[in-house]
């Protein structure tokens, strides 16, 4: 059964540092790995889509890396903003399946 | 702009009432999840359903059953309200694998049973 861990669970930055948050899973028969961004209280808002095919995707100052092999990924964030505090989550499918398994996420808080 | 939309943001019942949660799209996908969100244990997923009158279980469907009469509609339902099911819900649809489609959620109801 996959299984999906996020370290670290929370981290705190000064403001205008770049970071990286690490996402690994167990089984590597994925189709495709997607990062989330989640607001206190709100729903999940896509913030990257990788196909199993990518190596990466970026969008504006944030990066997505994948290594199927390994079974890991990375969100890197640039010139971090207070704006960008939220919970990350990294989600990979259940098998072959549309079903999808979340890991518990990590917590960001960007210091002004 | 996709848009899913639920029913209430915030909903409190008694113990042993039975409690509709609605989900609506507007982008005519096929697949439309339930999730139930809670502090320490992630994100969980109840019911799935990838077709009208179409429903697979999740990790969790005890206590909960699953309706979906129109394709934009799922509904979620609570036939006997416990304490345990206190938490926040969360929708989302998407089109089918073989699309390059994510999944969108809804801005979550947070259920509180007393």
């Amino acid at each position: 059964k996959q299984e999906v861990t996020q370290i670290p669970a929370a981290l705190s930055v000064p403001e205008g540092e770049n970071l990286v948050l690490n996402c690994s899973f167990t089984d590597s028969a994925i189709y495709n790995l997607q990062w989330f961004r989640q607001d206190p209280g709100k729903g999940l808002t896509s913030l990257l889509l990788i196909q199993s095919s990518q190596r990466e995707q970026t969008s504006g100052r944030l990066n997505a890396s994948l290594d199927k092999s390994s079974g890991r990924s990375t969100l890197y964030i640039a010139a971090s903003q207070p704006g960008d505090s939220a919970t990350y989550l990294c989600a990979v499918p259940q098998g072959g399946s549309e079903k999808l398994v979340f890991g518990k996420g990590t917590k960001l808080t960007v210091n002004p | 702009d996709v848009k899913v939309t639920q029913s209430s943001r915030y909903l409190v019942k008694r113990t042993g009432e039975k409690v509709f949660l609605e989900c609506v799209q507007d982008m005519d996908h096929e697949n439309m999840f339930w999730y139930r969100q809670d502090p320490g244990l992630g994100l969980r997923l109840i019911y799935f359903s990838y077709d009208v009158k179409m429903k697979e279980k999740g990790d969790i469907p005890e206590g909960y059953s699953v309706s979906r009469e129109k394709k934009e509609r799922f509904s979620l339902i609570l036939e006997s309200a416990s304490t345990n099911q206190t938490s926040m819900y969360l929708c989302a649809s998407n089109a089918p694998r073989g699309s390059t489609d994510t999944q969108y959620f809804g801005p979550g109801t947070r259920l509180t049973v007393l």
